[in-house]
């Protein structure tokens, strides 16, 4: 069971167009953060937020925590077929000694040419 | 210098079998995280190991376990494999345990498969 819910689970769009992905939780995090994972590799760390409606943004993305620290968007514009992959979100649970990642299931984005 | 790096890259074991995984962090990094990826899901929290003890474990079954040596890598064994562990294992290499916020990063994985 995902304790972050990713909408949509899926999204196809063509070059050029613009994208929002969400994350939301019912859970606050000591941070969050966006991954992009390819096929057959690990994923790579995006952007981390961490106080409440914090927007950060990295080129063509826009990443938004939302107030309460249980939501996140990201946002694509003008997007390339290089931004293809699996966009998860992962909140950070802390405690005195250790932290722990828990991911949504997340987004699959195609952009094609 | 070297990123995350996981042995085997692939593996195919038969039901009732035993696996281990490897992972070598970061150098630099006292801290691994082991993750399961299941076919189209997310990455579910396994171990944390930091400094060769367990600091943190996930909602996984007592077949599951793990160990981190002087070197700071760490293996994951799997005992008695089912179908169901059939998935990406994913291991994250961070400084120390509370550092996952700005300092994650993960290996390519081993992708296991049981037949």
């Amino acid at each position: 069971t995902q304790l972050l819910e990713q909408s949509p689970q899926f999204l196809s769009i063509q070059e050029g167009e613009n994208l929002t992905v969400y994350c939301n939780s019912s859970s606050v995090f000591s941070s969050l953060q966006w991954y992009r994972q390819e096929p057959g590799e690990g994923p790579v760390l995006l952007v981390t937020v961490v106080t409440g409606g914090e927007v950060k943004k990295l080129k063509r993305l826009t990443f938004q925590f939302g107030d309460a620290r249980k939501d996140s968007s990201l946002h694509i514009t003008a997007a390339q077929p290089g931004d293809t992959g699996l966009y998860l979100c992962a909140g950070l649970t802390l405690t005195d000694s250790w932290g722990k990642l828990q991911f949504g299931a997340g987004t699959q984005v195609v952009v094609t040419p | 210098d070297a990123g995350v790096t996981q042995s085997p890259t692939h593996l195919i074991k038969t039901r009732g079998q035993q696996v281990t995984l490897r992972c070598s962090p970061i150098s630099g990094h006292k801290s691994v995280s082991w993750y399961q990826q299941v076919l189209g899901q997310g990455p579910q929290f396994i171990f944390q190991y930091y400094e060769k003890e367990e600091r943190g474990r996930g909602n996984f079954p007592d077949r599951f376990s793990a160990r981190q040596f002087p070197n700071y890598s760490s293996e994951l064994n799997v005992n008695a494999l089912l179908l169901g562990d059939s998935a990406l294992y994913l291991c994250a290499s961070s400084e120390g345990p509370r550092a996952m916020s700005t300092e994650a990063f993960f290996g390519q994985g081993t992708r296991l498969t049981v037949v």
